[in-house]
């Protein structure tokens, strides 16, 4: 199995300003992965972050949005840039399900509101 | 493209009364197929997973699903819900020889009442 810790848990930013959110894992993986949870809604995933190399982004989401860093096999950080409102969300960060496990572990995710 | 179809938004259930919530996918390949829940202001666990053998899977508080291929579905089942049981579930796929990456369901509200 794998143990996640993300942080923060939540945060309220102002409008134009930056999050970074941290996600540390308990064992080396390869791959990455950066969800959201807008309110009410399912998770749409965001990018996935391998090391060595620039992330993958989904339709939709772009690296001057959410860049993301991946220094070493277990840490990840994303960056929410340029909030606004609608950037508010949970934003989740999760490895497997395959290559590294047989099942996707996730973090408690980040409450982020954007006032 | 993979997707996953949770038919349901909601589904209000009296305490133990039996439930199903559905899930179909839509992939012409091999896929592993998962459930998560997501309990009140918690993160998301894993509830159970089919990834290869026996087409019924369980878990350990009383749930089941089963894989059909020929219908593309993983519905998941409880006989007997427990108000306990009131929580977001969420049908993901992986396509097989793929990323890892997971498709989600727009998820299913279940909402016990006593």
């Amino acid at each position: 199995s794998a143990v996640i810790s993300q942080k923060p848990s939540r945060d309220i930013c102002q409008r134009g300003t930056s999050l970074t959110i941290q996600c540390q894992v308990d064992s080396q993986v390869t791959m990455m992965f950066w969800y959201r949870q807008q309110p009410g809604q399912s998770l749409t995933l965001i990018a996935t972050a391998n090391q060595g190399s620039e992330a993958t982004y989904e339709s939709g989401f772009v690296i001057d949005k959410f860049p993301i860093s991946r220094p070493n096999l277990t840490f990840s950080t994303l960056t929410v840039s340029n909030l606004s409102p609608e950037d508010s969300s949970i934003y989740l960060c999760s490895v497997g399900p395959l290559n590294s496990f047989t099942e996707a572990f996730f973090g408690q995710g980040t409450r982020l509101t954007v006032v | 493209a993979q997707s996953v179809t949770q038919l349901d938004s909601q589904v209000p259930v009296f305490e133990e009364a039996p439930v199903e919530l559905r899930c179909n996918y839509s992939s012409s390949v091999s896929v592993y197929l998962f459930w998560y829940v997501q309990y009140p202001n918690q993160g998301l666990q894993l509830l159970l997973k089919y990834l290869s053998g026996s087409t019924l899977v369980e878990s350990i508080n009383g749930f089941e699903a089963e894989f059909n291929k020929s219908q593309t579905s993983f519905h998941l089942r409880k006989p007997s819900v427990h108000i306990s049981d009131t929580a977001e579930y969420f049908c993901a796929v992986s396509v097989y020889n793929n990323t890892d990456k997971l498709i989600f369901g727009t998820g299913t509200r279940l909402q016990v009442f006593p």
